[in-house]
């Protein structure tokens, strides 16, 4: 399983755009890179995924490097619901999601 | 359409006594997972069902045991509960298993509460 670095947490006010990244170095060719938010109090939400080009939908954008090794979740203005803890996710001919601690994102009205 | 739902909402049980939480996926999705979330932390893979074939299993103890219906839907047991087993247990579902590709799609889940 692919390792995954991400910051503890970080802050955005209402109306910004918020760039959280992920560093997964040992990500392998064939994994598939997800985001999954969990808001308080709810099961975790898909958010985005991506192999390797850049990926747009109506939450969020995926920016992911050219050597795979890192990417980043774009939100392009942040709301006060957009505040939740933010996983990234690489996933490899399974369903087996491995949460790691995440990013709590904050946001400020 | 109805999201994937679990029951119930809360449940509190006794340390010894035996569990069943249940969990209806999305209409069409053929794959159940569950997953622990201790509070504090990351949700835990705890099984996969697939076409009422176990596809996968965490590090649990042989005391979590699974199962999936025809229908899809899917039954969580806990034998012997201990305090440690207090946690929110959570339903995913998808339409289809492996490849890495296919969305999961998580229910509200069940607290369970061990005295």
């Amino acid at each position: 399983d692919a390792k995954t670095t991400q910051p503890n947490s970080m802050e955005s006010n209402e109306e910004e755009p918020v760039h959280l990244p992920c560093n997964h170095s040992t990500i392998s060719g064939t994994d598939y890179i997800h985001w999954y938010r969990q808001l308080p109090s709810q099961g975790p939400e898909y958010v985005i995924h991506g192999l390797t080009s850049n990926v747009n939908n109506r939450m969020a954008s995926l920016a992911i490097a050219e050597d795979r090794k890192s990417s980043t979740l774009i939100l392009h203005r942040a709301t006060l619901r957009d505040a939740a803890v933010y996983y990234c996710i690489p996933l490899r001919d399974t369903d087996k999601l491995i949460f790691g601690t995440g990013t709590r994102l904050q946001v400020f009205p | 359409d109805a999201g994937v739902t679990q029951s119930p909402t809360h449940l509190i049980k006794t340390r010894g006594q035996q569990v069943t939480l249940r969990c209806s996926p999305i209409s069409g999705h053929k794959s159940v997972s569950w997953y622990q979330q201790v509070l504090g932390q990351g949700p835990q893979f705890i099984f996969q069902y697939y076409e009422k074939e176990e596809r996968g299993r965490g590090n649990f103890p042989d005391r979590f045991s699974a199962r999936q219906f025809p229908n899809y839907s899917s039954e969580l047991n806990v034998n012997a509960l201990l305090l440690g087993d207090s946690a929110l247990y959570l339903c995913a579902s998808s339409k289809l298993a492996g490849a890495g590709a296919y969305t999961q799609y998580f229910g509200p889940g069940t607290r369970l509460t061990v005295l």
